[in-house]
């Protein structure tokens, strides 16, 4: 079964500070993986995936991610945290060889990350 | 390009009701999922559909249906409107379901 784990509900930082928001994921066979972001009353919002290749994933608005196979780990972090980036941030993954999973994403819970001043 | 529409932005609807939500991906996508979103179960996958068929579906009951035009928009429609069918619907857009989804602001719909 395809699942995310996000281990914290709540993340908190400083504005300066470096962030980082935890996600694990379980799929059967190789994972695509993603991260969005949510605003107060608004849809979804792309951030970066991670498809193949390079470990480590830059994205929008200063955000990379770290794909650790061994640890089925998907980090995102920011070297240093901004008051604007406070929102919910979605981690999700796709099983790339289960075709019949196709457009179809897994999430998890979110972690709502408040920076402040 | 323009970004995934979704029309109405919010809805007020009461229990045995009828409701139908509509998506207009962006434009060349020919995937459109439906996600539901609430507090208490997250974000939870309704269904997709590529080129006017139905793809894949989640563990929703039968109450919940969509479809696809040949324009790529889609609607989806939930009838007997329960309580607990109060969230935030959105709808996602990709070129063929492989790639990045994209997502449009959501329907918000509250059942009274």
């Amino acid at each position: 079964a395809q699942s995310v784990a996000q281990p914290e509900d709540q993340v908190n930082v400083a504005e300066g500070n470096p962030l980082t928001v935890k996600c694990t994921y379980s799929v059967s066979g190789n994972p695509y993986l993603f991260w969005y972001v949510q605003y107060p009353n608004r849809g979804l919002q792309f951030l970066l995936k991670y498809i193949t290749g390079d470990n480590l994933v830059k994205g929008s608005y200063g955000f990379e991610a770290e794909f650790n196979k061994s640890q089925t780990s998907f980090h995102l972090k920011k070297p240093s945290a901004l008051v604007s980036d406070s929102a919910l941030y979605f981690c999700a993954v796709r099983d790339q060889n289960r075709g019949s999973t196709l457009g179809r994403l897994y999430f998890g819970r979110g972690t709502q990350l408040t920076v402040w001043p | 390009k323009a970004g995934v529409t979704q029309t109405p932005r919010y809805l007020i609807k009461t229990r045995g009701q009828q409701v139908t939500l509509s998506c207009s991906p962006i434009s060349g996508h020919r995937s459109v999922s439906w996600y539901q979103q609430t507090p208490g179960q997250g974000l939870q996958f309704l269904f997709e559909y590529f080129s006017e068929t139905q793809r894949n579906k989640g563990n929703f009951p039968g109450r919940f249906s969509g479809r696809q035009f040949s324009n790529s928009r889609s609607e989806m429609n939930v009838s007997t409107l329960e309580l607990g069918d109060s969230a935030l619907y959105l709808c996602a857009s990709s070129s063929s379901g492989q790639e990045t989804q994209y997502f449009g602001p959501g329907t918000r719909l509250l059942v009274l």
